[in-house]
């Protein structure tokens, strides 16, 4: 059974580096062909994703926001990482993980089939 | 970036009707178009990929079409439990999510 759960600081102020957590069971993030996504959701409004590391280490981010973000991943807890840095209040949202898979023989991306159930994030003064 | 917009952005319909969520790419995404079902206060669930292709356990009420840029989501038979936002993802280049489809019961 895959699950996700994502954890985070909840508040944070303006210009610090947000930190989040998933922490994941069902899979590995050294089994080929598997990957996780960092995707965020301000209240009331639309996806948007963020990042993504794949079991090889193979990093993607959102152009728009490259210069801020950086993701990693700990195989050995199952865990994978997102830090935000210089956070403003726009960037106060619900950010979920999700899991993406790749099989050998298919080299479509199956996209984001499994979430966390999304960590809060609020930045204010 | 591509860009993908829904249509409508609320939509109200009747229990036992059939619906239609459209999803129009700003540039050929070559069917590379998943859907997804987002329930108040739920993680968004994976209903369909690869425009066509319906994800493990989900009904098949569901079923997705288009090419080129323009998509569709239709639902056969519109159930109580499909109230939610949904939303369209293009994989073709880099990730881009829709602004989504409100869907309401009259």
């Amino acid at each position: 059974q895959v699950t996700l759960k994502e954890s985070g600081p909840g508040i944070l102020q303006p210009s610090q580096t947000l930190s989040l957590t998933c922490t994941f069971s069902g899979f590995s993030l050294s089994t080929y062909g598997m990957g996780v996504g960092w995707i965020r959701q301000p209240s009331g409004k639309g996806l948007e994703w963020l990042a993504n590391i794949w079991w090889d280490d193979d990093k993607y981010y959102n152009p728009s926001l490259k210069n801020r973000l950086t993701i990693s991943k700990d195989t050995s807890n199952n865990q994978a990482f997102l830090k935000i840095t210089n956070v403003d209040t726009a960037d106060t949202a619900t950010y979920y993980c999700a899991r993406i898979t790749m099989m050998v023989l298919d080299p479509i991306p199956h996209w984001f089939a499994y979430w966390g159930q999304g960590t809060l994030v609020t930045v204010s003064s | 970036d591509i860009q993908m917009t829904q249509s409508p952005s609320v939509l109200s319909a009747s229990v036992g009707d059939r619906v239609t969520l459209n999803c129009k790419a700003s540039q050929n995404i070559n069917k590379y178009l998943n859907w997804y079902q987002q329930k108040l206060g739920e993680a968004p669930k994976l209903l369909i990929y690869n425009t066509n292709n319906l994800q493990t356990g989900i009904p098949s009420r569901f079923s997705g079409s288009g090419s080129g840029t323009d998509y569709t989501l239709t639902i056969s038979s519109l159930q109580p439990e499909d109230v939610a936002t949904y939303f369209c993802f293009q994989h073709n280049s880099w990730l881009t999510f829709g602004s989504g489809t409100k869907l309401e019961i009259k």
